[in-house]
């Protein structure tokens, strides 16, 4: 079965400084993994995905993401944190072998402090 | 503008009265999907369509029905609410082509409230 760990519910960090939000996942087959941001009273806001190939991936805002195949991981990361990214993130997986379901973690709230 | 609408956002509503979630979206998308988001669980699908008259139980299906009657419109009906489905709703589509590795356009949410 298809599942997805995030296991920290909070995020603290500085502006200015660099921030990872951890995702674990666990998926038969090769996994399609992405992150999606939520802002307050918003839906869901596609950021990134990995499908093949590089494994650092760019998105939106400056997000980054690197899949690590041997640790079945995909964690967001940003060089330097705007106080605007503060939101709830949100990693999923599907794959090409369960091509109905989106399986999502249960999200991290990122807290960027002045 | 590429969009998925719902409504209504916000409805506050009692324990057993009929209330339908309207979806709709712009974007020509075969696949269309419910989710509610609870603390704690994440979002948890409800049902999804995978083309007009074309529709399947998610992982939490229990009280809730859907239709496709057109490629545009997914409502979600919920016949007699508990409180328990007090939750945020979301309407989500997707091309069907490449269904896996396509993102998922998400609507603005409905706050649900039953008491």
């Amino acid at each position: 079965a298809q599942s997805v760990a995030q296991p920290e519910d909070q995020v603290n960090v500085a502006e200015g400084n660099p921030l990872t939000v951890k995702c674990t996942y666990s998926v038969s087959g090769n996994p399609y993994l992405f992150w999606y941001v939520q802002y307050p009273n918003r839906g869901l806001q596609f950021l990134l995905k990995y499908i093949t190939g590089d494994n650092l991936v760019k998105g939106s805002y400056g997000f980054e993401a690197e899949f690590n195949k041997s640790q079945t991981s995909f964690h967001l990361k940003k060089p330097s944190a705007l106080v605007s990214d503060s939101a709830l993130y949100f990693c999923a997986v599907s794959s090409r072998d369960n091509t109905d379901k989106l399986i999502f973690g249960t999200g991290t709230r990122l807290q960027v402090f002045p | 503008e590429a969009q998925v609408t719902q409504n209504p956002r916000y409805l506050i509503t009692v324990t057993g009265k009929k209330l339908t979630v309207t979806c709709s979206q712009n974007m020509n998308h075969e696949y269309m999907s419910w989710y509610r988001q609870d603390p704690g669980l994440g979002l948890r699908q409800i049902y999804y369509s995978m083309n007009v008259e074309v529709t399947d139980k998610g992982d939490v299906p229990e009280g809730y029905k859907v239709s496709r009657k057109e490629k545009r419109n997914f409502p979600l009906i919920l016949e007699s609410p508990s409180p328990n489905q007090t939750s945020l709703y979301f309407c989500a589509s997707s091309p069907r082509a490449g269904l896996s590795y396509n993102e998922q356009f998400f609507g603005p949410g409905t706050r649900l409230t039953v008491l």
